[in-house]
């Protein structure tokens, strides 16, 4: 079973609509969690971290179910712009830099 | 704005070659670290440097070797290249206490044929 796992896609969606990637994690000790994005050719880049409380940065929403081992985000009113590949991280023990990457979720966004 | 090089977009080699891929960042990082990345399996973790001489295995070491001689500069050896080491080679760098942010540079795309 991968330590990370993702629906990789594609999720095709037009302009304006909601979309929602899921997450799942094996090691139930992992302290940290975050999203990183990836467009078509280019290096990832940090998103944005996931806290238990939830963690909201514009129209991207992220969550994390500790119980359920799994994490969310979810994107509002979508731009074509927000094309990409979206990958779920876990830091599985606090801030040693040993981040375990998901394989990624490709979004698409048509007009 | 934080830079991380690598010193080749694309690279050919042929099997048995030795191999090197460089990375330097220009932001006083003292985290290095060097991914490959391969479709359905994600980018996974080769080795890592938390300061100047200083290496740390990864998930998937075998094959590899690395070099930090100066801060800025983390180098990835391939002693003898195979055909399954033919990925997209992602280097970044962190600091210390946000070792979860960390910012990649361009890849290399190598081929062994």
């Amino acid at each position: 079973r991968k330590e990370v796992e993702q629906d990789p896609g594609p999720f095709n969606v037009p302009e304006g609509a909601t979309v929602a990637f899921n997450c799942t994690y094996s090691n139930s000790a992992s302290q940290s969690f975050f999203w990183y994005r990836q467009d078509c050719r280019k290096e990832p880049k940090l998103l944005m971290s996931v806290y238990s409380s939830g963690n909201e940065d514009g129209r991207f929403t992220a969550q994390l179910n500790r119980a359920s081992q799994y994490i969310s985000l979810l994107i509002r009113d979508s731009k074509l712009s927000d094309s990409a590949t979206y990958l779920c991280v876990v830091d599985p023990s606090s801030n040693t830099g040993k981040l375990i990457f998901g394989q990624g979720t490709t979004l698409q966004v048509k007009p | 704005d934080v830079k991380v090089t690598q010193s080749s977009r694309y690279l050919v080699k042929r099997t048995g070659e030795k191999v090197f891929l460089e990375c330097v960042q220009d932001m006083d990082h003292e985290n290095m670290f060097w991914y490959r990345q391969d479709p359905g399996l994600g980018l996974r973790l080769i080795y890592f440097s938390y300061d100047v001489k200083m290496k740390e295995k990864g998930d998937i070491p075998e094959g590899y070797s690395v070099s930090r001689e100066k801060k800025e500069r983390f180098s990835l050896i391939l002693e003898s290249a195979s055909t399954n080491q033919t990925s997209m080679y992602l280097c970044a760098s962190s600091l210390p206490d946000s070792s979860y942010e960390q910012y990649f540079g361009p890849g290399t795309r190598l081929t062994v044929t």
